[in-house]
């Protein structure tokens, strides 16, 4: 049981390139959510899906896209990346209320230059 | 206790002593909160919730106690052992849902062999 996958770990992006941040899970959790952490800062929502086609934004929604067709998948893109969007990116999953008791993945750590 | 600042506050145990690390919330309102674990590079790891209906919560060599009168909360871990050694934060939520959880910052623990 593999839990909760993120690839890749690290990346490195020129200002303006595009990437998808992949998340699979494999526990048949309805509920997945993407967040970004930051020195000094607890973790930030950026999206969340709380079911196969229904995503919504977090708090920090601005230059990310996710999509969910699919349980297991939750991929996270950022569409023109900027400097701003270095950070550390954890993916998500909880089977009970949305929020609660979650189960991250490994995370990502990107740089953007 | 957390703290907003850029640097985590710290906490030294001796291995073998019990642990206490504290959490303020910020919001009388909420009404479940989260203790995680997170080790360097890896993601939060759950250790233990407790619902606003409870002042005390046991786990495996893990207790939470949950003070609503003054907001706050406490994770403390009997036996201490070099295992433990990572960033401890809490997270509060109010009325489920993604958009209403708060995480903190963190404190981090280091046991002392």
């Amino acid at each position: 049981n593999a839990g909760v996958t993120q690839t890749p770990k690290f990346q490195v992006l020129k200002t303006g390139q595009s990437m998808t941040l992949q998340c699979a899970q494999d526990m048949n959790h309805e509920y997945m959510s993407w967040y970004r952490q930051d020195p000094g800062m607890g973790l930030r929502l950026i999206h969340y899906s709380v079911g196969a086609g229904i995503t919504d934004q977090g708090e920090v929604p601005n230059g990310y896209n996710v999509s969910r067709s699919t349980t297991e998948d939750f991929p996270l893109r950022l569409l023109s990346a900027a400097p701003s969007q270095t950070s550390v990116y954890f993916c998500a999953s909880s089977a009970q209320q949305p929020g609660e008791k979650l189960f991250f993945g490994s995370g990502t750590q990107l740089s953007v230059l | 206790g957390e703290s907003v600042g850029l640097h985590l506050p710290t906490l030294s145990v001796q291995e073998g002593d019990n642990s206490i690390i504290n959490c303020a919330y910020s919001n009388s309102a909420s009404d479940y909160f989260i203790w995680y674990k997170q080790e360097s590079g890896k993601g939060p790891q759950f250790i233990i919730d407790i619902r606003s209906n409870m002042d005390k919560r046991q786990g495996q060599r893990v207790t939470v106690l949950l003070n609503k009168t003054v907001k706050h909360l406490s994770l403390q871990i009997a036996a201490t052992q070099p295992g433990d050694s990572a960033v401890y934060f809490c997270a509060e939520n109010r009325d489920g849902g993604y958009q209403k959880v708060t995480f903190g910052t963190g404190t981090k623990l280091q046991v002392i062999p």
